[in-house]
Order: structure tokens, then C-alpha cells, then sequence
């Protein structure tokens, strides 16, 4: 089964509401996870490094008050688009790294905002 | 910096015929590389990597890629392409599996014509 999931894996949302995306490491605790955004037919573009217990890194270019990252448990990252706009509608996808595993990624969230 | 260059962001083959998916990388660093398939609104899944070791890499669904350092290179190959190869491919690299994200290629899509 997947040990990296993520929920919703498709949501529609209204033009300024706020849309919250869970990723959870579900084997091991993982102290960092990433979140990622794939516009359509185009690559996957780092958004920020999810660190437990501390302030997300975030990419250059990436809005960190629209595109709030919390890691609060060694479990579970959570990005919360804020105020969504049809220009975030997107998939974004989860992952996380350990030594011994590598990288291993959730199945994506497709955003759609209407 | 880590970067990868996939060339042809679109391939087309035969059904049966060799698969050949393009990708060069620059890392400053000796560079862990991977090969990803993605189907329409699914995840990553991992299809091989290469971090030490052999430099012929095998994976799953019968793909493999070399990695030749003297031309910065990792291409993925199959002998012979399945109509449901017929997916996106993305190649990423990283300097090590420890807590850096990995940066990914554009991606080319592959087309299995019967």
C-alpha cells in the first residue's frame, strides 16, 4: 500500500476560499517532506522543504502567505492554499526522503478553483 | 547547483520497437540520479536509480539507464515498448538521499502507437 498518502486527491473549491492538503508519512517519521506543483503538461516545480518543528523553506518566487506549510507531527504535512485563485488550480504532489528509502512521493492533489 | 535536461519532450514509437528517453544532467557533485513514470493524475512512481556502484541500472518493467559520467548522461532504454509504457517520464537528480529535494527534468511523454 501507499506509505505516503495524500488527501484529498482531487478537490474544487471556490475563487477566495482557502483549500488544506494533507500529506502523511504513513511508516516512519519523517522530519522532512516536500511539496511540489505541476501545471499542466509541464514539469514539477519545487515549492518548499516541509521541516518538522520549524518554519517551511520555500523556493524563490513561491507566495509563503498564500501557500502556508505546517509539518507539526513527524507524520503529517499539511499545505493550506489561502485565499485560491483559478490561476492556482494545479496538482500538487507530497514527498518525503530517508536514507535508506530514497524518495517516495504521495499520488497528487488536483486543485481546480471555479 | 543540480539540473537535469531531458531532450524531446515528446517521444513516439512503435509497439515492440527499442524506447530511447534522453536525459543529461549538471551537478557540481557526484549526482544520484532517477528515472520516474507518471500517468495522467497519479503520482510518481519510481522506475530506477542510480547512487553508487554498477553504472547499467536496472528497473522495473523492463527499463534500464546507463549512467555515463564522461557524458553527463543517464538515458532510460527498453527494448521494447509495451502499449502501456505510453505514460510521462521524468528524470531528477540530487547530490544525496539525505534531506535535499530533488530536482526534476521537464519530462518527455511517451507515445505507444499499435
Amino acid at each position: 500500500g501507499a506509505v505516503v498518502s495524500q488527501h484529498p486527491s482531487r478537490v474544487i473549491c471556490k475563487s477566495g476560499t482557502s483549500v488544506k492538503i494533507e500529506c502523511r508519512s504513513l511508516d516512519f517519521q519523517a522530519t522532512t517532506m516536500f511539496w511540489y506543483r505541476q501545471f499542466p503538461k509541464k514539469s514539477l516545480m519545487l515549492m518548499a522543504t516541509s521541516n518538522e518543528g520549524s518554519k517551511a523553506t520555500y523556493e524563490q518566487g513561491v507566495e509563503k502567505d498564500k501557500f502556508l506549510i505546517n509539518h507539526a507531527s513527524l507524520t503529517l504535512s499539511t499545505l493550506t492554499v489561502t485565499s485560491a485563485h483559478p490561476e492556482d488550480s494545479s496538482f500538487y504532489i507530497c514527498g518525503r526522503v530517508e536514507q535508506s528509502r530514497g524518495y517516495t512521493f504521495g499520488s497528487g492533489t488536483r486543485l481546480t478553483v471555479v | 547547483a543540480q539540473s537535469v535536461t531531458q531532450l524531446g519532450s515528446h517521444v513516439s514509437v512503435s509497439e515492440g520497437a527499442l524506447v530511447l528517453l534522453r536525459c543529461n544532467y549538471s551537478s557540481s557533485v557526484p549526482p544520484y540520479l532517477f528515472w520516474y513514470v507518471q500517468y495522467p493524475n497519479q503520482g510518481l512512481q519510481l522506475l530506477l536509480k542510480y547512487t553508487t556502484g554498477a553504472t547499467l541500472v536496472k528497473g522495473i518493467n523492463g527499463f534500464e539507464a546507463e549512467f555515463k559520467k564522461s557524458e553527463t548522461s543517464f538515458h532510460l532504454t527498453k527494448p521494447s515498448a509495451h502499449m502501456s509504457d505510453a505514460a510521462e517520464y521524468f528524470c531528477a537528480v540530487s547530490v544525496n538521499s539525505g534531506n535535499t529535494p530533488l530536482v526534476f527534468g521537464k519530462g518527455t511523454r511517451l507515445s505507444v502507437i499499435a
